[in-house]
């Protein structure tokens, strides 16, 4: 699986997008983009995933380039509750390693 | 609907005793892993069970570790003769099998906190 690269910490004003990069250079053809959250003392939360377009859900967006060497979470409007480790996961389709690998991932702090 | 489930929620042992960790999973679900992480680390793969293929056990740490999944649906992690070096958060997360080529998205638990003393 990819390896991916994160900023440590990010911080962001509540009310206001909080952008999250994640490269991922070594991403092979098949290999789909995860986001997960960790909100301290709670287990993994699942955010959002995609392989080439965009994708939007009720939590988020996810963009990533046309290269696919790289993306972005967008949460549109942070609130002090998604204060949380947010990770980017690069993990291949049927046949490929089934375990997720787990960065150091970005530690988002929404400030009041 | 209701979630991965994991029980206790906490477990405090004393050094050398055996303990036994419980994950029910999403109903449907055929695909159930087990991490672990220990405080200020990320998560570290244990083993996976998939139907009824035999399981990826690639990530247990020792031989003190195993886990059985009964018909399928819940699974038990024990770790006997526990170390202090064991404790951690252990998380339970269950996928549904996912189509060659495809996504799967894998849904977690809370996790038990496993104190060895």
């Amino acid at each position: 699986d990819a390896k991916t690269t994160q900023p440590p910490s990010m911080d962001c004003a509540e009310g206001r997008a909080a952008n999250l990069p994640c490269n991922h250079s070594t991403i092979s053809g098949n290999e789909y983009v995860y986001w997960y959250r960790q909100i301290h003392s709670q287990g993994p939360q699942y955010i959002i995933h995609g392989l080439k377009n965009n994708e939007t859900n009720e939590m988020a967006s996810l963009i990533i380039t046309e290269d696919r060497k790289s993306s972005t979470l967008i949460l549109p409007h942070a609130t002090l509750r998604d204060t949380a480790v947010y990770y980017c996961i690069v993990r291949g389709g049927g046949g490929a390693t089934n375990k997720l690998i787990f960065g150091t991932g970005t530690l988002l702090a929404v400030q009041p | 609907g209701a979630g991965v489930s994991q029980s206790p929620s906490n477990k405090v042992t004393e050094k050398g005793k055996d303990v036994e960790l419980r994950c029910d999973p999403i109903s449907g679900h055929t695909a159930l892993y087990w991490y672990r992480q220990s405080l200020g680390q990320g998560l570290e793969f244990l083993i996976y069970f998939q139907g009824n293929s035999a399981p990826d056990k690639s990530g247990l740490p020792s031989d003190r570790f195993s886990a059985e999944r009964t018909g399928g649906s819940v699974s038990t992690l024990t770790i006997q003769r526990t170390q202090q070096e064991d404790s951690a958060v252990y998380l339970c997360a269950s996928s549904l099998s996912r189509l060659a080529g495809g996504p799967e998205t894998q849904y977690f638990g809370p996790g038990t906190r496993l104190l060895v003393l």
